[in-house]
């Protein structure tokens, strides 16, 4: 199976700072990876898909880029609806897995 | 828009069986495939298996193998997964949630069903 380590697992931050979230794939999966965004009590939500491509209605404040097998998700400035868990996954090989998820705080 | 609607939370005996239905709307059924993917308590997600409806096709998680069977019912748009020999460790969320294209997003996703397993 594709391992894919999540970090950090927690992260604090304010309203309005810039903050990186990253995922390392165990193996190439070919752009195959997904960020996702969940809030308590709801089911995730796509944000970015295929690296670095937008899902609709998702603010540009999200952004998505690669290195080889490292991967990056950057909210540029945080709004207080940001704060939520962050999810990675790569969907190239099945078992599709996640990472182990990020908790962004206040 | 498509939209995924998840039967209701369920209370099970360990040993025994549960059934989650994922019922579409809004978009063309035999163009989906459907993954199952859990949540334990404060834990993260972990993906269970798939399955194409137009094919009835399903591949499993190797975790999951012989205790889970995926299913579909293309007259109703429903996908249903049905997951035996429950355990206490099988008290988890789960949610479906439509692929799509090459990339297999997963969008939109159900609500979600509590799945409750307690002597």
């Amino acid at each position: 199976d594709i391992q894919m380590t999540q970090s950090p697992s927690s992260l604090s931050a304010s309203v309005g700072d810039r903050v990186t979230i990253t995922c390392r794939a165990s193996q190439s999966i070919d752009n195959h990876l997904n960020w996702f965004q969940q809030t308590p009590g709801k089911a995730p939500k796509l944000l970015i898909f295929a690296e670095s491509v937008l899902q609709s209605g998702v603010p540009s404040r999200f952004r998505g880029s690669a290195s080889g097998t490292d991967f990056s998700l950057t909210i540029s400035s945080l709004q207080p609806e940001d704060f939520a868990t962050y999810f990675c996954q790569q969907s190239f090989i099945t078992p599709y897995t996640f990472g182990q998820g990020t908790k962004l705080e206040i | 828009q498509v939209q995924l609607v998840q039967s209701g939370a369920e209370v099970k005996k360990p040993g025994s069986s549960v059934k989650v239905s994922c019922k579409a709307s809004g978009g063309s059924f035999d163009t989906f495939t459907i993954s199952w993917v859990r949540q334990a308590p404060g834990q993260g997600l972990e993906w269970m298996g798939r399955i194409i409806p137009v094919f009835g096709t399903a591949n499993y998680a190797q975790k999951f193998q012989g205790r889970v069977t995926m299913t579909a019912d293309r007259s109703t748009t429903t996908a249903y997964m049905e997951l035996s020999s429950l355990r206490s460790d099988d008290t988890a969320i789960y949610y479906c949630a439509r692929m799509i294209d090459q990339w297999n997003r997963f969008d939109p996703w159900g609500q979600g069903t509590l799945v409750t397993v307690s002597s």
